[in-house]
Order: C-alpha cells, then structure tokens, then sequence
C-alpha cells in the first residue's frame, strides 16, 4: 500500500480481556516500531523491529505486551488481560532501516479502549 | 536517559504571524531529529528531519533548525494560516524516537 495502515481503528474491549492490533508498514520497509500515545502522557516508544534481528522490547511497560513480526513484514501487538490504564492510541511506525538516516512514516492509530 | 521538551504546551496566534516552536533535548548523541504535526484524531505527519550532521531544513513555509550542542531546535512557521491549526511533535532519534509532549497550536482567522 502506499502508507502504513492499522487495524482495528478503534477498540473497546473489557477488563481483562486481550487484544490484538495489526501494522502493516510500507512495502519494503524494514524497520518496524509501534508507539503509544496516552492522554497526558504524549508518546512513548514500546518496541522495535529491524530485519531478522531481536527486536528492542525495552519499551514495553509489562509482561502482558508482546509483539511479533512475521515475515519482516507485518507486525501484531498483543496486550493480554488489558487493563484501564491501557486505553491509548497505539501507533505503527516503519522506515527503510534503523540508524537515524531515514523519516518514519506512522499509520493512523488504533484507539483502544479498555472498560 | 533522553529527555525531550516543547515550550510553548500551546499557542494561539492570528493569521499571518510568524512562529517559533521550540524543542529541547538533553542528551546530543541524536543521530536526527524529526518534527511532525498531528491533527486531532488523526496519525502522525512528518514534516521535517534534520540529521545530525545538518543545521536546517526547508519545507515550503516550515524552517526547522537544529543546534546538536546546546540540544535545542526550532521549528519557523512563517505566515500562518487557520489550516496550520495542529499539534507539533519534536522527537529526536537515538536507536529509537522520543517524543516532546508537543505544542497545541491554534491560528484564527
């Protein structure tokens, strides 16, 4: 596709259930990121992919969040027994590889919200 | 640890003003620094990257500076207009972008 693209664009799940977002980057791009963007806490970084490398899970603010990138492609955020405090804008990001020389292009966001 | 800050949180200015929006970093050991512009309920846009090694980037009415040593960078919006009415993101890329918390900027007819 010509951009980056998320799915849902929105979710509203329960307490305790889990969920998953969906990124897909732009064609060719190898770096992968996904962001979260909180009211009242801007945007901060969750987890990173580069090629076949181990991705960068520093970002991640628990043990329920997890990601995977299959086929350096597309990439799946799942958060396990969501809590309230989840509820944000989760944000894709890709560029053509890791290292500072390259813009990030970020899809629209999926909105959750947790009940 | 990086940390990024946007002064001012907000801005509301009549059409035609010129604009500064400032971004400050603490750590300069930035590979580049991007400036993008989101508009309510929308993704993020990228507007302008600055590598390291650059002073400033141009972008039609959009002049982005960047000073590595003193960790600043500003964001000229020069004759502005109701459509430039967005929030404006700093991030300054390490191995990762952290982000400003932004400056809400409103232009009234």
């Amino acid at each position: 596709g010509a951009g980056v693209s998320q799915s849902p664009s929105n979710k509203v799940t329960e307490k305790g259930k889990d969920v998953e977002l969906r990124c897909d980057p732009i064609s060719g791009h190898t770096a992968l990121y996904w962001y979260r963007q909180s009211l009242g806490q801007g945007l901060e970084f969750l987890i990173y992919f580069q090629g076949n490398s181990a991705p960068d899970k520093s970002g991640l603010p628990s043990d329920r969040f997890s990601a995977e990138r299959t086929g350096g492609s597309v990439s799946t955020l799942t958060i396990q027994r969501t809590q309230q405090e989840d509820s944000a804008v989760y944000l894709c990001a890709s560029t053509w590889t890791s290292g500072g020389a390259w813009e990030q292009f970020f899809g629209p966001g999926t909105r959750l919200t947790v009940l | 640890k990086q940390e990024v800050t946007q002064i001012p949180a907000a801005l509301s200015v009549p059409e035609g003003e010129n604009l500064v929006l400032n971004c400050s970093f603490t750590d300069s050991a930035i590979y580049n620094l991007q400036w993008f512009r989101q508009d309510p309920g929308k993704g993020l846009t990228s507007l302008l990257l600055i590598q390291s090694s650059q002073r400033e980037q141009t972008s039609g009415r959009l002049n982005a500076s960047l000073d590595k040593s003193s960790g600043r960078s500003t964001l000229y919006i020069a004759a502005s207009q109701p459509g430039d009415s967005a929030t404006y993101l700093c991030a300054a890329y390490t191995d990762k972008l952290i982000f400003g918390t932004g400056t809400r900027l409103q232009v009234f007819p």
